[in-house]
């Protein structure tokens, strides 16, 4: 089975302060993780993803999330928020061992990047 | 870029009525996807579908539910009779990548 958990469902920050969204998983397999943000009246948009390689990956609009495995986490990162990241964020996981491709979502994080 | 769509973006039905939510993938596209959120709730898988059958389908997608690609573009989620738990946003997803799955803007369902 696959879970997903993210702790928090709202964090506050500052314009220009850094942002940190955390997502912590649980899967049998390798673990192929994903973040989406929402906006509001729209779907859900692709930011980046962990698949292999290097543990820090890079994705849109300044964000960077960092995999770690011994602490089966994935949290989500930006250096200076702004305030158009104001935002739900969804943390993903699909198990490398699942036959199907199907994605198991957290809860989601509301972001509010206050000016 | 190509997106999928979705139509119509908000859709009212009486409890009992069948309801047809439709997606237009990114044309390339090979695997599809419906996934619902209810409100204040998670996004939740329902089921995946690849060269003309369902490949993978949760507990929620049950006889009520079928989906079908009935042109090379469409891709159709029906509900046969809806019921007041069936109210949730339904996203339509696809990808070709291996692995990312890029998803519509969603259809709102209200079943009153």
């Amino acid at each position: 089975a696959q879970s997903v958990a993210q702790p928090e469902d709202q964090v506050n920050v500052a314009e220009g302060n850094p942002l940190t969204v955390k997502c912590t998983y649980s899967v049998s397999g390798n673990p192929y993780l994903f973040w989406y943000v929402q906006y509001p009246n729209r779907g859900l948009q692709f930011l980046l993803k962990y698949i292999t390689g290097d543990n820090l990956v890079k994705g849109s609009y300044g964000f960077e999330a960092e995999f770690n495995k011994s602490q089966t986490s994935f949290h989500l990162k930006k250096p200076s928020a702004l305030v158009s990241d104001s935002a739900l964020y969804f943390c993903a996981v699909r198990d490398s061992r699942a036959a199907g491709n199907k994605l198991t979502f957290g809860g989601g994080t509301r972001v509010l990047v206050k000016p | 870029e190509p997106e999928v769509t979705q139509t119509p973006s908000h859709q009212v039905t009486q409890m009992g009525q069948e309801v047809i939510l439709r997606c237009v993938p990114i044309s390339n596209h090979l695997y599809f996807y419906w996934y619902r959120q209810i409100l204040g709730q998670k996004v939740e898988f329902l089921v995946s579908f690849y060269n003309n059958e369902i490949s993978e389908k949760s507990e929620i997608f049950d006889d009520q539910f079928s989906v079908e690609r009935p042109d090379g573009s469409n891709f159709t989620l029906k509900i046969r009779s809806t019921k007041l738990e069936d109210s949730a946003m339904y996203f339509c997803a696809s990808r070709n990548n291996p692995n990312t799955q890029y998803f519509g803007p969603g259809t709102r369902l209200t079943v009153l």
